[in-house]
């Protein structure tokens, strides 16, 4: 079975601070590892993911994560908010089944404050 | 770009209606899939389809069915609308693994 944790169900920076979101899975078999944002009243889209090569990946609006297999952690994170980086971020990882099932985590949602 | 359509973005129902949700998506995907949205709970997947006709139960399918008539279509059902159905469902369409979701629909049911 596999599961995520996302630590911290809000999160709260200023403009222009650095961005951190943590996210820690647990899985059987090497994981395929997604970032999403849900913006208010809308679905969710795709930030970033991890599927194999190289362990930092690059995603949209400046965001990008690092897959640690030793510490089984993909944070999310970007050098300066911005206050339409306002949004909840949901972690998920796949087992890469050919049905491609996500397993999410239950959310963070990032306060940016002027 | 991957396009996922719902039919509906806001829908008020009464108890004991049979409520239809529609989902389409125009990139030829194999997989769709339905989720249910609460604050606190994340997404919960109802149920999933890999093909016409085909489909699999998720973790919570109690109270809802699903048809997948054509490939571009899949519909959620609530056979007997009830209170605690009151919620945000989300489609998806994947292939192979990464998933692109729908705009929502937030259903109440009174």
């Amino acid at each position: 079975a596999q599961s995520v944790t996302q630590l911290g169900s809000h999160v709260s920076v200023s403009e222009g601070a650095l961005v951190l979101l943590r996210c820690n899975y647990s899985s059987s078999v090497p994981p395929y590892l997604f970032w999403y944002v849900q913006y208010p009243n809308q679905g969710l889209q795709l930030l970033l993911k991890y599927t194999t090569g190289a362990t930092l990946v690059k995603g949209i609006n400046g965001f990008e994560a690092e897959f640690k297999k030793s510490e089984t952690s993909f944070h999310l994170t970007k050098p300066s908010a911005h206050m339409s980086d306002a949004a909840e971020y949901f972690c998920a990882v796949t087992m890469n089944s050919g049905y491609s099932t996500l397993t999410f985590g239950k959310g963070t949602m990032l306060l940016v404050s002027p | 770009d991957v396009k996922v359509t719902q039919s509906s973005r806001y829908l008020v129902k009464r108890t004991g209606e049979k409520v239809f949700l529609e989902c389409v998506q125009d990139m030829d995907h194999e997989n769709m899939f339905w989720y249910r949205q609460d604050p606190g709970l994340g997404l919960r997947l109802i149920y999933f389809s890999y093909d016409v006709k085909m489909k699999e139960k998720g973790d919570i399918p109690e109270g809802y069915s699903v048809s997948r008539e054509k490939k571009e279509r899949f519909s959620l059902i609530l056979e007997s609308a009830s209170t605690n159905q009151t919620s945000m469902y989300l489609c998806a369409s994947s292939k192979p693994e990464t998933q692109y979701f729908g705009p929502g629909t937030r259903l109440l049911v009174l």
